[in-house]
């Protein structure tokens, strides 16, 4: 069955520093994946996506991800945080049904 | 283009009280969903729809029912609220298979 795993639950960063966001996924074909962030109180909004082709790709915000089958991963990057990035990040993969199965999400705090 | 919004934002309900959330989308997509979620778990698929008149079970079907009888809307129907659906729902359309787009959710308590 198709599943994500984010493997941190809460990450703290200090404003400036670079971020990784871990994802792994179990799908038996090449995946579609995506990477949404959730503002307090608000809906999702999709980061970036991942369909084919190059496997490092560009979102909006200044996130990227990198598709790496080898590792069944697609974890998200940003080099420097700023303080309105404090939010929850959800990985997903696409279903079977056309729906999108999420990981638990991550919970980004960042430190002034 | 308001994309997709869903009403009502907040709501109270007592156990056994039934109650029907909108979503309405103006993207002209084809595909419709249901999720719900809750306190690390993410989001779990209700119910989703293909197509006007379409509907099909998703992860987290029972004590749901849905319909989509126009295309740009899609409802989601509570008959007999437990205190289990107790959630935020939030509703997404697509216009092909994964990429979706969300509503700002509706946050339900039942009592």
């Amino acid at each position: 069955a198709q599943s994500v795993t984010q493997p941190d639950i809460h990450i703290t960063v200090s404003e400036g520093a670079s971020l990784e966001l871990r994802c792994n996924y179990s799908y038996g074909a090449t995946p579609y994946l995506f990477w949404y962030v959730q503002s307090p109180g608000q809906g999702l909004q999709l980061l970036l996506k991942y369909f084919s082709g190059d496997t490092l790709v560009q979102g909006i915000k200044g996130f990227e991800a990198e598709f790496k089958r080898s590792q069944s991963s697609f974890n998200l990057r940003k080099p420097s945080v700023h303080w309105s990035d404090a939010a929850e990040y959800f990985c997903a993969v696409g279903g079977s049904q056309g729906n999108l199965i999420f990981g638990k999400g991550t919970k980004l705090s960042v430190k002034p | 283009n308001a994309g997709v919004t869903q009403t009502p934002k907040f709501r109270v309900l007592k156990t056994g009280q039934s109650m029907t959330l909108l979503c309405a989308q103006d993207m002209n997509h084809e595909y419709m969903y249901w999720y719900r979620q809750d306190p690390g778990m993410g989001l779990r698929l209700i119910h989703y729809s293909v197509g006007e008149g379409t509907t099909a079970k998703g992860e987290v079907p029972d004590g749901y029912n849905v319909s989509r009888l126009k295309k740009q809307n899609f409802l989601l129907g509570l008959e007999s609220a437990a205190p289990s659906q107790t959630s935020v729902y939030f509703c997404a359309s697509s216009p092909f298979r994964h990429e979706q787009f969300f509503g700002p959710g509706t946050r339900l308590t039942v009592l």
